[in-house]
């Protein structure tokens, strides 16, 4: 059981440029989270999903675009990517409503 | 607007001493009440949580009081160790929020000396 797992760990892009985070999960979750941390203000949820080929926003959302194509896969992209977007992403999931979320190991950012 | 916030930024404590974080939040329809810990270059993991149909929660070295009416709860850590050492999360939730979704507070770096 890997649990949630993130790809990549780290990257480096330029203004302008696009990418897209791959979260993965093998615990048959329902609920799949993304968020941001950046210092001294926690974690801040970008988008979320309830279920396969559902997507919601958070609290975050501007710049960002997600996927839920398959249950055990959640996709964050940035389109043109820009130095606010530097920080940590961590992806989470949890089984339902009123369950504990699970997170994976982070992918840390910088937008040059 | 941060709904839920939380201090202090960091603490320093020896061993054995207790640490504790306070969090206080606005939104009266929140019932769970979490605490993440994270250590470095980790996700954040589920260390203890409440609901408000209870005051205190206590889990070996880890206790969660919750005051409803001051709109506030917090962590103690007893006999705090160094491995202890780490960032800590409040959260909050509606139960009844489709997406299960949790407000985190800004975290709260503690060292524990030897």
């Amino acid at each position: 059981n890997a649990g949630v797992t993130q790809t990549p760990k780290f990257r480096v892009l330029k203004t302008g440029q696009s990418m897209t985070l791959l979260c993965a999960q093998d615990m048959n979750h329902e609920y799949m989270y993304w968020y941001r941390q950046d210092p001294g203000m926690g974690l801040r949820l970008i988008h979320y999903s309830v279920g396969e080929g559902t997507t919601a926003k958070g609290e975050v959302p501007d710049g960002y675009n997600v996927s839920r194509l398959k249950k055990q896969n959640f996709l964050l992209g940035l389109e043109s990517a820009a130095p606010s977007q530097t920080s940590v992403y961590f992806c989470a999931s949890s089984y339902s409503r009123g369950w504990e979320q699970f997170f994976g190991p982070g992918t840390r950012l910088t937008v040059l | 607007q941060q709904q839920v916030k939380q201090s202090p930024q960091s603490l320093i404590v020896q061993k054995g001493g207790i640490s504790i974080i306070n969090c206080a939040y606005e939104n009266t329809a929140f019932d769970y009440f979490p605490w993440y810990q994270q250590f470095p270059g980790k996700g954040p993991a589920l260390l203890i949580a409440i609901r408000p149909d209870v005051s205190e929660k206590k889990e070996g070295r880890f206790t969660i009081s919750f005051n409803k009416s001051a709109k506030q709860f917090s962590l103690h850590i007893m006999d705090s160790q160094p491995g202890d050492s780490a960032t800590y999360f409040c959260a909050a939730s509606e139960n009844d929020n489709a997406g299960n979704m949790l407000t985190f507070g800004g975290g709260t770096r503690l060292m524990v000396k030897p």
